[in-house]
């Protein structure tokens, strides 16, 4: 399975708008990518998914260049309830959780 | 309205004695996971029933066994409970397994202690 990496931690102030990238260089074909959250004690909620290009829903966007060999999850003008961890994932028939990016806004 | 629901939200066991989580889904969804959690580490996935099909992970431990009895309900059962089991477990569901649409709903998850 392809391997995804993000950055360990961000801090942002409330109102900011948050990119966290994600790398990962042998995606497969099939692959989607998929962004979840999870606050402490919480099961992950997806937030958005996307295959190439761009994707946006009411709460983010996800940007896929033509390689797909990353992608970046945009939160518009973060809140303090969006701390919490965000991770990347692929899959087909199967997701593979990384380690994730713990996300810290202040206010 | 909670859409997968698991119980207990905490559980107690002792080093050893079997222990059984529930979970339960109002989705209808095919596919159902298991994923255990420790502490500040990402989810791990142990095994996923599609409908009655059972696909286990080649690194989940025989202690760890699963079983669905119905589209709603999956129950994750731990043999011989080791202290290196205390974890978060948490039950999630989909559609499907394959492309688009295969976003997973995770349930609130039952933190395990083993004493």
């Amino acid at each position: 399975l392809a391997k995804t990496t993000q950055p360990i931690s961000m801090d942002s102030y409330e109102g900011q708008e948050v990119n966290i990238t994600c790398s990962h260089n042998n995606i497969a074909t099939n692959d989607y990518i998929t962004w979840y959250q999870q606050f402490p004690s919480q099961g992950p909620r997806f937030i958005i998914q996307g295959y190439k290009t761009k994707v946006t829903n009411e709460v983010a966007s996800l940007f896929i260049p033509a390689d797909r060999k990353s992608s970046t999850l945009s939160l518009p003008r973060v809140s303090l309830s969006d701390t919490a961890v965000y991770y990347c994932l692929l899959g087909f028939q199967k997701l593979v959780f990384g380690t994730g990016t713990r996300l810290l806004v202040s206010p | 309205d909670a859409m997968v629901i698991q119980n207990p939200r905490y559980q107690v066991t002792q080093f050893g004695k079997p222990v059984t989580l529930s979970c339960s889904q109002t989705l209808n969804h095919n596919v159902m996971y298991w994923y255990q959690q420790k502490s500040s580490q990402a989810p791990k996935l142990l095994f996923h029933y599609y409908d009655k099909d059972f696909n286990n992970e080649a690194d989940t431990p025989d202690n760890f066994q699963s079983r669905r009895p119905n589209t709603s309900f999956c129950f994750l059962d731990i043999r011989s409970p080791g202290l290196g089991d205390a974890a978060m477990y948490l039950c999630a569901t989909s559609r499907g397994t394959r492309g688009e649409g295969y976003e997973q709903y995770f349930g609130p998850g039952t933190r395990l202690t083993v004493t």
